[in-house]
């Protein structure tokens, strides 16, 4: 079946810097890719919808600016988190559609100290 | 608008025991709706799906859920659970039968099977 690859699968950053995480769908082409957000023992909360060759579409509340998506090719969505805080620190999962079913990646979680 | 509701947070059962996770959802358009479980620090995997067709839907590993228009429910059972189905599971309600969309999840049921 369909695969999606996310990358890394965890990642531990100071306060300040910035963090890039890779979404890859492996053997189909993904024009449009979800970013989601899960906090622990929560569900998950949509961020934004990555859209190949044109600007992401964020959900309400979500930053734009500080949450910066990048959908450069048919397989590959990028969400950069910048200027991390330890409030960033969160389960991301992205997902892709092939046919009629969702495909998740691993998720990475992301510790901000 | 679209929304789910789970409305068991955790369900502990005992090893064989029949398993009931209850779903309903709230939309003003045809629902598409699935079921997904994740482990422990992994993404969502697809347990099943109603699109169309007959209500009653399975899984390859025992799950099944039936899509009932009049309650708006998709309650998902397994009449004998095994140790490892232990995970989160997730109700989710998409407004297609195909393409990529936005899905609305449901808050989650934690199930935990004890021997």
């Amino acid at each position: 079946g369909a695969v999606v690859s996310q990358h890394p699968s965890w990642v531990i950053c100071k306060s300040g810097t910035s963090v890039k995480i890779e979404c890859r769908s492996l053997d189909f082409q993904a024009t449009t890719m979800f970013w989601y957000r899960q906090f622990p023992k929560q569900s998950l909360m949509l961020m934004a919808t990555s859209n190949e060759g044109s600007k992401a579409t964020y959900e309400q509340g979500v930053e734009k600016d500080k949450f910066l998506i990048n959908h450069a090719s048919l397989t590959l969505s990028t969400l950069t988190v910048t200027s991390a805080h330890p409030e960033d620190s969160s389960f991301y999962i992205c997902s892709a559609w092939g046919g009629t079913e969702a495909f998740f990646g691993q998720g990475t979680r992301l510790t901000v100290v | 608008a679209q929304s789910v509701t789970q409305l068991d947070s955790q369900v502990p059962v005992f090893e064989e025991a029949p398993v009931e996770l209850r779903c309903n959802y709230s939309s003003s358009v045809s629902v598409y709706l699935f079921w997904y479980v994740q482990y422990p620090n992994q993404g969502l995997q697809l347990l099943l799906k109603y699109l169309s067709g007959s209500t009653l839907v399975e899984s390859i590993n025992g799950f099944e859920a039936e899509f009932n228009k009049s309650q708006t429910s998709f309650h998902l059972r397994k009449p004998s659970v095994h140790i490892s189905d232990t995970a989160e599971y997730f109700c989710a309600v998409g407004r297609s039968s195909q393409g990529a969309q936005k899905l609305v999840f449901g808050q989650g049921t934690r199930l935990t099977i004890n021997p």
